[in-house]
């Protein structure tokens, strides 16, 4: 069962515009939530996480934001820059389930000039 | 510091076959854990370990098998390769188990079967 979903496979967007990554769970247990960047032929990368205490974090141009009754997620890139063009993967971990981490199929994030 | 690397960086294999994929962790990491990431899919969860000891299994038969050994380098092992076997194996290490700590992925071992 996909207990954590990112419904949305692509996104395009312009150069120093925002990004907005969608991201949903099933599983009430979760209570830490990452996002990783993944390039081709390289290992995901850590970009930022939340805990189910907080509802924003902010970490540069990366802020997420954690609505709990939701069960939602989103990340924004705000301004996207070219390099940013990669498949970004939400993650969640929980209090049933340590170290063990849940990730969505990934969004593809291509940014224009 | 020295991140988390992995050997081979791919593999061809034959339907049948045994694998052995080797994982460094990073310095100070004491748990780590791999995954199986097939095209077009996040990765999925197969097992981690801590201190020598598997700490939890994903959905995956006995034929993946894995190893930590005192240097906090892990092995992962599977049998009997099937042609579904095919995709990237991950491995991520930790400075320990918990459900708030981040863990940090090497750039994985691309498998073939055949």
């Amino acid at each position: 069962d996909q207990q954590v979903k990112q419904n949305s496979p692509s996104l395009s967007v312009q150069e120093g515009r925002i990004s907005i990554l969608n991201c949903d769970y099933t599983n009430s247990m979760f209570d830490y939530f990452l996002w990783y960047k993944k390039y081709p032929a390289e290992g995901p990368t850590f970009l930022i996480s939340i805990s189910s205490i907080k509802d924003k974090n902010e970490d540069g141009r990366f802020t997420v934001f954690l609505n709990k009754s939701a069960k939602h997620l989103s990340l924004h890139i705000v301004p996207s820059q070219p390099g940013d063009s990669a498949v970004y993967f939400c993650a969640a971990s929980g209090r049933d389930s340590w170290g063990k981490l849940q990730f969505g199929a990934g969004t593809q994030v291509v940014v224009t000039p | 510091e020295t991140g988390v690397t992995q050997s081979p960086t791919h593999l061809i294999k034959t339907r049948g076959q045994q694998v052995t994929l080797r994982c460094s962790s990073q310095s100070g990491h004491n748990t780590v854990s791999w995954y199986q990431q097939a095209l077009g899919q996040g990765p999925q969860f197969i097992f981690q370990y801590y201190r020598e000891e598997e700490n939890g299994r994903g959905n995956f038969p006995p034929r993946f098998s894995g190893l930590q050994f005192p240097n906090y380098s892990s092995e992962l092992n599977v049998n009997a390769l099937e042609l579904d076997d095919s995709a990237l194996y991950l491995c991520a290490s930790s400075l320990q188990v918990s459900g708030t700590d981040t863990q940090y992925f090497g750039p994985g071992t691309r498998l073939t079967v055949l």
